[in-house]
């Protein structure tokens, strides 16, 4: 079973500039969740989706957007880039049917994007 | 919102010895304490989870305990070995798949 697939995995932006980061879940995963992994800041909530719907949202500046395709597949967009914004961007799938926390999340690898 | 505290940020044990990290959380509405362990280059991965309902679970070498009147749950691993090294976080959660994670705790295992 395909684990959850992150693309790019590297990548190199200027300030100012976007960047779209795509993620794609374990087969039959209809919920992806965003983290932002930094060494000041740790692990930060991003947002999360369900069946193309947002349903919760961390603490971000309207910057950093997110989308998801009826394929599950998710995409989040960072906009007008910062220095601050340079960390592991990390998507996690999982079944997510249920208010209630119903089980594991499956981490991809990281987009670790760096910001000059 | 919720708040995780994590202890402490660094171990280093011996082959074989135990270890205890330890959180606490501030939101009495949260329900699933998940516990990762990240590699250098991986993304976490899920280790063991404990829900609100339960005071203890155990899998081979790894518990976890919760006090929901303290907020506090803590990972216990036991005989740990060299490949038990790694970054290990502790995360809480009361709504739609958000976790909160700990600062971390790096534990060293040395042979």
């Amino acid at each position: 079973k395909a684990g959850v697939t992150q693309t790019p995995r590297y990548l190199i932006k200027t300030r100012g500039q976007q960047v779209t980061l795509s993620c794609s879940p374990i087969s039959g995963h209809r919920s992806v969740s965003w983290y932002q992994q930094t060494p000041g800041q740790g692990l930060q909530f991003l947002f999360e989706y369900f069946s193309e719907t947002q349903r919760n949202k961390g603490n971000f500046p309207g910057r950093f957007s997110g989308r998801q395709f009826s394929n599950s597949r998710s995409e989040m967009n960072v906009s007008t880039l910062e220095l601050g914004d340079s960390a592991l961007y990390l998507c996690a799938s999982s079944k997510g049917q249920d208010t209630y926390f119903d089980g594991e999340l499956f981490f991809g690898e990281g987009s670790r994007l760096t910001v000059l | 919102g919720e708040n995780v505290e994590q202890h402490p940020s660094t171990l280093s044990v011996q082959e074989g010895d135990s270890a205890v990290i330890k959180c606490t959380y501030s939101d009495s509405a949260s329900n699933y304490f998940p516990w990762y362990k990240q590699e250098l280059g991986k993304g976490p991965q899920l280790i063991i989870d404990i829900r609100s309902n339960v005071g203890e679970k155990k899998d081979q070498r790894i518990a976890v305990t919760l006090n929901k009147t303290a907020k506090h749950f803590s990972l216990h691993i036991t005989e740990t070995q060299p490949e038990d090294s790694a970054v290990y976080f502790c995360a809480a959660s009361n709504s739609f798949q958000k976790l909160v994670f700990g600062t971390g705790t790096r534990l060293l295992v040395s042979p």
